[in-house]
């Protein structure tokens, strides 16, 4: 079925290590790519996305995520994980044959722990 | 400088008792978005204008309604909120299909 993974529910790291959140799909074209990042009872903030070209996108808060076509992936990285970062994390893909519409993982919550 | 704002952020509403959620957008995009997220679970997509096409997803319970009387606000009606409708309820809008979405904070919707 086509569909987007992130693996992780759950992720635990201490302030100041590095992080990579994994994000998977499932589609036959490559979709256009979207990470974004979601504190409690907010609103969903793009962190950064991927349409063409560079497979190594920068975002904000010093975030970045490579694809890789051939693994059909999609990681987010960090080097340095800031207590503030501690949020839920979706990835969402917007595949050509579902009209370009969001489909979203179903989140990865990061813990930071001082 | 907000750029989609949602009104109000939180709302309480009885059983059965007829909601209106409130989006509106200083972007000027073309496409707005409703979704809804209940706890722990990731945005759902209920249904999204394409300038004044109404475009809404198979699965979205008739209860849902929308309108856009204009580009900068969309609407989103409960006809009658059951307990299971109580979520948040995030817009969204893009310049067109496909592109960028940018959300909204939310709205908090809690059904007594």
């Amino acid at each position: 079925a086509q569909s987007v993974t992130q693996p992780d529910i759950h992720i635990t790291v201490s302030e100041g290590a590095s992080l990579e959140l994994r994000c998977n799909y499932s589609y036959g074209a490559t979709p256009y790519l979207f990470w974004y990042v979601q504190s409690p009872g907010q609103g969903l903030q793009l962190l950064l996305k991927y349409f063409s070209g560079d497979t190594l996108v920068q975002g904000i808060k010093g975030f970045e995520a490579e694809f890789k076509r051939s693994q059909s992936s999609f990681n987010l990285r960090k080097p340095s994980v800031h207590w503030s970062d501690a949020a839920e994390y979706f990835c969402a893909v917007a595949p050509k044959e579902y009209g370009n519409k969001l489909v979203f993982g179903a989140g990865t919550i990061l813990r930071v722990k001082s | 400088d907000a750029m989609v704002i949602q009104n109000p952020r939180y709302q309480v509403t009885q059983f059965g008792k007829p909601v209106t959620l409130s989006c509106s957008q200083t972007l000027n995009h073309n496409v707005m978005y409703w979704y809804q997220q209940k706890s722990s679970q990731a945005p759902k997509l209920l249904f999204h204008y394409y300038d004044k096409d109404f475009n809404n997803e198979a699965d979205t319970p008739d209860n849902f309604q929308s309108r856009r009387p204009n580009t900068s606000f969309c609407f989103l009606d409960i006809r009658s909120p059951g307990l299971g409708d109580a979520a948040m309820y995030l817009c969204a809008t893009s310049r067109t299909r496909g592109d960028t979405q940018y959300f909204g904070p939310g709205t908090r919707l809690t059904v007594l």
